[in-house]
């Protein structure tokens, strides 16, 4: 079945450590996107790919570090600077161009921290 | 002005009536409009999205869009208990990726 798989679903970080949530594709699609959402809001975009090898800043990236070696790939890196980690870590594709922006979501990656 | 707003609810309705849920958005330059629906604890899905103005139906929803006024709506019709949920509205941007509201949450009473 084509879709986005993300892993693990729930993820306990202590203090000072860095933590690594994965998200992988098989729809073929270009873009790839990390949204944060918080209980009660709507979803804040962290970091977003186009393509491999390359990537922009969200409107929260601070305390975050992604990758795109690979097309079906976008792991996001929570670091220890981000001081308040916990929330519903989303990762969603998109194909590229007007018309394709329609986005796919993973079931998601609930992060705590101990 | 938030560049994408929504009555944050919650919105409660009868089943069977009509749900009307409102998003207003500042970007004049934007050209897409979605309607996620996201279930407690789960991601959100796709269910309506609209490029031009006028009405576009798809079952029992119908999203709606003035881009004069910025406005754009979704109705779903004949609700239904498993229409509870929180619904997004989300609006593209120039740097071609999506900005959500915060979502209204709402309730169909049997």
């Amino acid at each position: 079945d084509g879709g986005i798989t993300q892993s693990p679903k729930y993820l306990f970080r202590k203090e000072g450590q860095n933590v690594t949530l994965s998200c992988e594709q098989n729809l073929n699609h270009d873009a790839m996107y990390w949204y944060r959402q918080d209980p009660g809001q709507g979803l804040r975009l962290i970091y977003y790919s186009q393509i491999v090898n390359d990537f922009q800043k969200g409107d929260i990236a601070e305390g975050y570090s992604v990758s795109r070696e690979k097309k079906e790939s976008f792991p996001l890196t929570v670091t220890s600077a981000q001081k308040n980690p916990t929330a519903f870590y989303l990762c969603a594709s998109s194909g590229t161009g007007a018309g394709n922006e329609k986005l796919f979501f993973g079931s998601g990656t609930q992060l705590s921290v101990l | 002005q938030k560049e994408v707003e929504q009555n944050s609810g919650p919105l409660s309705v009868p089943e069977g009536a009509i749900a009307s849920l409102n998003c207003t958005y500042s970007d004049r330059g934007s050209q897409s409009f979605f309607w996620y629906r996201q279930y407690s604890g789960k991601s959100p899905e796709l269910i309506m999205f609209i490029y031009s103005n006028g009405d576009k139906e798809d079952g029992r929803f119908t999203a709606q869009l003035n881009k004069a006024s910025q406005y754009v709506s979704l109705l779903i019709r004949d609700s239904q208990p498993s229409d509870s949920a929180t619904y997004l509205c989300a609006v593209n941007r120039r740097a071609n990726n999506l900005f959500f509201g915060t979502g209204t949450r709402l309730t169909v009473i049997p």
